[in-house]
């Protein structure tokens, strides 16, 4: 089975605060995923990686930043937290055209 | 830019019916996903669809293909009230020089026991 792990299910914090979300996938995939999900806009792209360095900009990157230095780990910073940030965050790792999800971290910016 | 329309918004059955939701698009994709997403959690995979027309069980799920690659339906059969979440269709497609993944809206079902 395909495994996603978020490093935080839930999360408070404070506007211009520097955060830090973790993923890690165990099965060696080599894209992996950055949304962000609200109520009433859906499922919506941060930031992609195809490969350990690598980053794409998704549909909505402004505001954060990636970083992929193991093939295994995705993370996403926000470098000044505000609280338009707050949201659902969902990582994901692909298999063939499969995405497959982590449990996602509630953040709540304050 | 691409669009999945997926309809009903939401369904409130009673056990043991039927379910069908849909997605439809204006564009052509080469792969339909379906997710389930419990409150709370992230999205599950609950079939991909490869191929125009295929056809694809997951227990009591079923999924299809359209021919077209425009659209795909789910139905759930003989609901039951752990069937409650929110589904998603979403179609893999190439936009701009990169594969993307394009979400439906979802569809929300409750299941009265």
């Amino acid at each position: 089975d395909v495994k996603v792990t978020q490093s935080s299910r839930y999360l408070v914090k404070r506007t211009g605060e520097k955060v830090f979300l973790e993923c890690v996938q165990d099965m060696d995939h080599e894209n992996m995923f950055w949304y962000r999900q609200d109520p009433g806009l859906g499922l919506r792209l941060i930031y992609f990686s195809y490969d350990v360095k690598m980053k794409e900009k998704g549909d909505i990157p402004e505001g954060y930043s990636v970083s992929r230095e193991k093939k295994e780990r995705f993370s996403l910073i926000l470098e000044s937290a505000s609280t338009n940030q707050t949201s659902m965050y969902l990582c994901a790792s692909r298999l063939r055209n499969e995405q497959y999800f982590g449990p996602g971290t509630r953040l709540t910016v304050t | 830019g691409q669009q999945l329309n997926q309809s009903p918004q939401s369904m409130f059955i009673q056990e043991g019916e039927d379910v069908s939701m849909n997605c439809t698009s204006s564009s052509i994709f080469n792969t339909w996903l379906w997710y389930k997403q419990e409150p709370g959690e992230g999205p599950v995979l609950l079939i991909a669809l490869y191929k125009a027309g295929e056809l694809t069980s997951n227990g009591r799920l079923t999924a299809q293909f359209g021919i077209t690659r425009k659209d795909s339906f789910l139905n759930i059969s003989a609901s039951i009230p752990s069937d409650v979440g929110i589904y998603f269709c979403a179609g893999h497609a190439r936009m701009d020089s990169s594969y993307k993944l394009i979400f439906g809206s979802g569809t929300r079902l409750l299941v009265r026991p």
